[in-house]
């Protein structure tokens, strides 16, 4: 399976772009990046997915370098309640489309 | 929308005893998994299921562990003899279509406390 690579913790100001890096340098050409996240005592919370193209929802956008070896996550104007563990997951196809999640990001949004 | 329903929301038992823990996905929403969640980790995949079908259970962490989705919709989790390691939050997530491109959509879970 391929693996990502997050820091384990990031600060930022609340109303400031929140810029979460991901690191995914064995990723074949058919997985899709996917992140979630996921505030205590909840469930995870699906964000965003994309392929190879960079992608935008009314959460987040997502940026996918060209050769795909890496991504970032953009909260474009970070809230307090944006404060949660973010995960960054490469899916395979042909596992039934399960995730294998890591020990993600966790991001902490400060006033 | 609802999301995915999981019952009961907390649950205690004493080391030995059998528990039954609930999913209702999505409404037609084909795929399920089960993941659990220890404290301070991630979550880890333990089963998914294809409609009725229960087409991977590689993460099950030994045979007192079962999953079942009868009907293709609703799905429980058995845990028999719990043991004190059971304890953790269990996760159920539910996807329209059980391919890559279809994303996981998770309920609130069910956290375990094994006395």
């Amino acid at each position: 399976d391929a693996k990502t690579t997050q820091p384990p913790s990031m600060d930022c100001a609340e109303g400031r772009a929140a810029n979460l890096p991901c690191n995914h340098s064995t990723i074949s050409g058919n997985e899709y990046v996917y992140w979630y996240r996921q505030i205590h005592s909840q469930g995870p919370q699906y964000i965003i997915h994309g392929l190879k193209n960079n992608e935008t929802n009314e959460m987040a956008s997502l940026i996918i370098t060209e050769d795909r070896k890496s991504s970032t996550l953009i909260l474009p104007h970070a809230t307090l309640r944006d404060t949660a563990v973010y995960y960054c997951i490469v899916r395979a196809p042909n596992q039934g489309g399960k995730l294998i999640f890591g020990q993600g990001t966790e991001l902490s949004v400060k006033p | 929308g609802a999301g995915v329903s999981q019952s009961p929301r907390y649950k205690v038992a004493k080391r030995g005893q059998d528990v039954a823990l609930r999913c209702d996905p999505i409404s037609g929403h084909v795929s399920l998994f089960w993941y659990q969640q220890a404290l301070g980790q991630g979550p880890e995949f333990l089963t998914y299921f294809q409609n009725e079908a229960q087409l991977d259970k590689s993460g099950l962490p030994s045979d007192r562990f079962f999953a079942e989705r009868p009907e293709g919709s609703v799905s429980t989790l058995k845990i028999q003899r719990t043991q004190q390691e059971d304890s953790a939050v269990y996760l159920c997530a539910s996807s329209l279509a059980g391919t890559e491109n279809s994303p996981l959509h998770f309920g609130n879970g069910t956290r375990l406390t094994v006395t």
